[in-house]
Parts: C-alpha cells; structure tokens; sequence
C-alpha cells in the first residue's frame, strides 16, 4: 500500500540553526500539506501546496519558513532559525486530487530545538 | 468558540463495550468529516470518513449532524487494540483544503 514517508524521524538541533525536513509524498498526489503537533496539543496546519506554490498558510507559517518541492518526489519544510517554541512533531500530508478528500499523512519528524 | 471541540476524556471501558464520542464544529460551510485515530507519538491514521447519511465499518459507526454541526463516532464491541486518542477532524471551504483538528478524545480499554 502506497505511503507518505518522512525523514528524518527525530532531528536535535541548537536554536538559530536551520532545519530541513524531508517528505515523499504518496506518488501520484497533487496536494502536499505540512502540520505540526507540539506535545500534548492539537495537530495544527503550517501550509499546503499545489501545482508548485503555496495554496494557503497559516499564521503559524512565518518569513521562518519555507516549502520546497526540488523534484518530483520530495517534499521538503525549512525552518531558517529554529526557535525553542518549533520543537514539535511536524508531519507531512498528500492527497489525492479534487475529489479525494482523504489526506494521509508520514509518520511525522520529531523536531527537538535545545 | 473553538473550530472542532472534543471532550478530551480519557473514556476508561472494559473489553467489550460500546462507546461514543462527540464532537461539534463551528464554521457551518465545512465541507467534509472524518474521525482519525492516533497512537502515542505516532501520526494521524484515518479511521473513516462521515457521510451525511451515516456511515458503518465493522465495529464503527459515524454520524453527521449538519443542523447541529455535530459528528459522533460509536464503536462497539471494544477491543484492547481500540485504546488510542480519536481525532474529529474537518475540511474548511478553502482552497487548499486543510483540515482542522480536534485537540482528541483519548480511549482506554481495559481486559
């Protein structure tokens, strides 16, 4: 069964540094979307992704931020600065197409920002 | 008023059982349901999606109440392997289609 793989599973950095988090999306999806959980809350959205452009963001989703899709098959979200307050889960999302409105998502990279 | 609000439990039944949870939503053009399930520090895993006219699979069974912008989940017939945080989840009318969480009702079963 085809599923959205993430990597890598837990990412320790030094606060200031940059991350990347990598995600391969379901093969033919179109729509990509990243979410974030910080322990013990809700599973917020961060930004989705289509036809090669940013779709819609959340507040959450600052000048920090960015999303990639440098070639057919990854996914990736770059936190330029980390911050204390990224440390997270951030889980990676594809679905299908218009009418599919089911979204499946990675099993997530543990972001610990020290 | 919180967009998907849950009562976070934790629901605590013996094997066997039947359980509900519900859950309400505020913003009245959602477009689409689902419950998902997540186990500790793992990702969401779709459970199912809520149809308008109700919808069964196996143990589970979700119902949609657009006139109350209400949704439950039933689960019968309760099984250790049941015992997980349940996520009501909808899709705004945007066009990214991004999903909005519930902060979960949290599952145990118990032999």
């Amino acid at each position: 069964e085809p599923e959205v793989t993430q990597t890598p599973s837990h990412q320790v950095t030094q606060m200031g540094q940059e991350v990347i988090l990598r995600c391969v999306p379901i093969s033919n999806h179109l729509y990509f979307y990243w979410y974030r959980q910080i322990l013990g809350q809700k599973v917020e959205f961060l930004v989705s992704f289509y036809n090669n452009e940013i779709s819609e963001k959340s507040e959450i989703f600052d000048d920090q931020f960015s999303v990639e899709r440098p070639d057919g098959s990854n996914f990736t979200l770059k936190i330029r600065s980390t911050k204390l307050e990224d440390s997270a889960m951030y889980f990676c999302a594809s679905r299908g197409g218009s009418y599919v409105n089911e979204q499946f998502f990675g099993p997530g990279t543990r972001l610990t920002v020290l | 008023r919180k967009e998907v609000e849950q009562d976070p439990g934790p629901f605590n039944v013996p094997e066997g059982a039947t359980v509900a949870f519900n859950c309400t939503y505020s913003n009245s053009a959602s477009q689409s349901f689902f419950w998902y399930r997540q186990d500790c520090r793992k990702e969401p895993k779709l459970l199912m999606s809520v149809y308008s006219s109700g919808n069964e699979d196996g143990r589970f069974t979700a119902q949609l109440n657009r006139a109350s912008q209400y949704i439950s989940l039933l689960i019968r017939d309760s099984k250790l392997s049941d015992s997980a945080t349940y996520l009501c989840v909808v899709m705004t009318p945007s066009s990214s289609y991004k999903l909005i969480f519930g902060s979960g009702t949290r599952l145990l079963v118990r032999p």
